[in-house]
C-alpha cells in the first residue's frame, strides 16, 4: 500500500512565524504535490515537484516555498504565516512509469493550519 | 483548459437507499485518466477509482459502481444500499498533464447518510 504522511494533523501557528510542513511518501514517486483546500475555494495546487531539486509553482504559490532535497521527501515552507494562510493542508505524491497505478494520486492525512 | 464539474452540491439519503453522484468534465486531451476521492470528517483524501478515457466498461466493487460515458464527458458514481459511513464529501478529478499532472477537482459532493 501507498503511505504518504504528514508530519502533524493539527498545528496552531503564530503571525509572523515560519511554519514547516513535512510530507514524506514511500513509494518512491517522482511527483510530490502541495494542496490547500479552503470552503467554497475547493483545492488548489500550492506547488509541486517532479525530481528532487526540482519545483514547479502551481496556481496560489504566493507566500509559501518548498524544498525537495531527498525523493521521499517535500517540505512546504511558510516563511511568515498570516491568518490567510489557515487552512487544511494536503500533500499527494504520484509515480510517472506510464503504468495505471502510477497515475494515480495518492494524498497524505493533512494538516489543519490555524494561525492566529 | 480542464474542468471539472459536480452539480450537486449536498444530497441526503437514508440508509440503504441507492445514491448516485454525477461528474462532468471537460478536456482537449485524447487520452487521460478520471478518478474519484472520498474524503470522511477526518479529512483524508481517500482514492476510490482510476478510469482511462479508453476504457468505456462499467466498474463494480462491491457497493460502489462507476459509468463512465466518453460520448457525453461524464463519469458517475453510484453507492447501492447506502451506509451511515458512507457519509462523506466525494470529489471527482481529472490530471492536468501540461501542469505536472496536478489534478483538478470538481467542488464536491456531500453526501449524508442517515440511519
Amino acid at each position: 500500500d501507498v503511505k504518504v504522511t504528514q508530519s502533524s494533523r493539527y498545528l496552531v501557528k503564530r503571525t509572523g512565524e515560519k511554519v514547516f510542513l513535512e510530507c514524506v511518501q514511500d513509494m518512491d514517486h517522482e511527483n510530490m504535490f502541495w494542496y490547500r483546500q479552503d470552503p467554497g475555494l475547493g483545492l488548489r495546487l500550492i506547488y509541486f515537484s517532479y525530481d528532487v531539486k526540482m519545483k514547479e509553482k502551481g496556481d496560489i504559490p504566493e507566500g509559501y516555498s518548498v524544498s525537495r532535497e531527498k525523493k521521499e521527501r517535500f517540505s512546504l515552507i511558510l516563511e511568515s504565516a498570516s491568518t490567510n494562510q489557515t487552512s487544511m493542508y494536503l500533500c499527494a505524491s504520484r509515480g510517472t512509469s506510464g503504468l495505471a497505478i502510477q497515475e494515480t494520486q495518492y494524498f497524505g492525512p493533512g494538516t489543519r493550519l490555524l494561525v492566529l | 483548459a480542464q474542468k471539472v464539474t459536480q452539480a450537486q452540491t449536498e444530497i441526503s439519503v437514508v440508509e440503504k437507499e441507492d445514491v448516485t453522484l454525477d461528474c462532468v468534465y471537460e478536456t482537449r486531451d485524447t487520452t487521460y485518466y478520471l478518478f474519484w476521492y472520498k474524503q470522511p470528517p477526518s479529512g483524508e483524501l481517500v482514492f476510490l477509482i482510476r478510469r482511462n478515457s479508453f476504457d468505456e466498461q462499467n466498474e463494480i466493487s462491491g457497493r460502489y459502481s462507476w459509468n463512465f460515458q466518453k460520448s457525453t464527458s461524464s463519469f458517475n458514481f453510484t453507492i447501492t444500499a447506502s451506509q451511515v459511513v458512507d457519509s462523506a464529501v466525494y470529489f471527482c478529478a481529472l490530471p492536468a498533464y501540461n501542469q505536472g499532472g496536478k489534478l483538478i477537482f470538481g467542488q464536491g459532493t456531500e453526501l449524508s447518510v442517515k440511519p
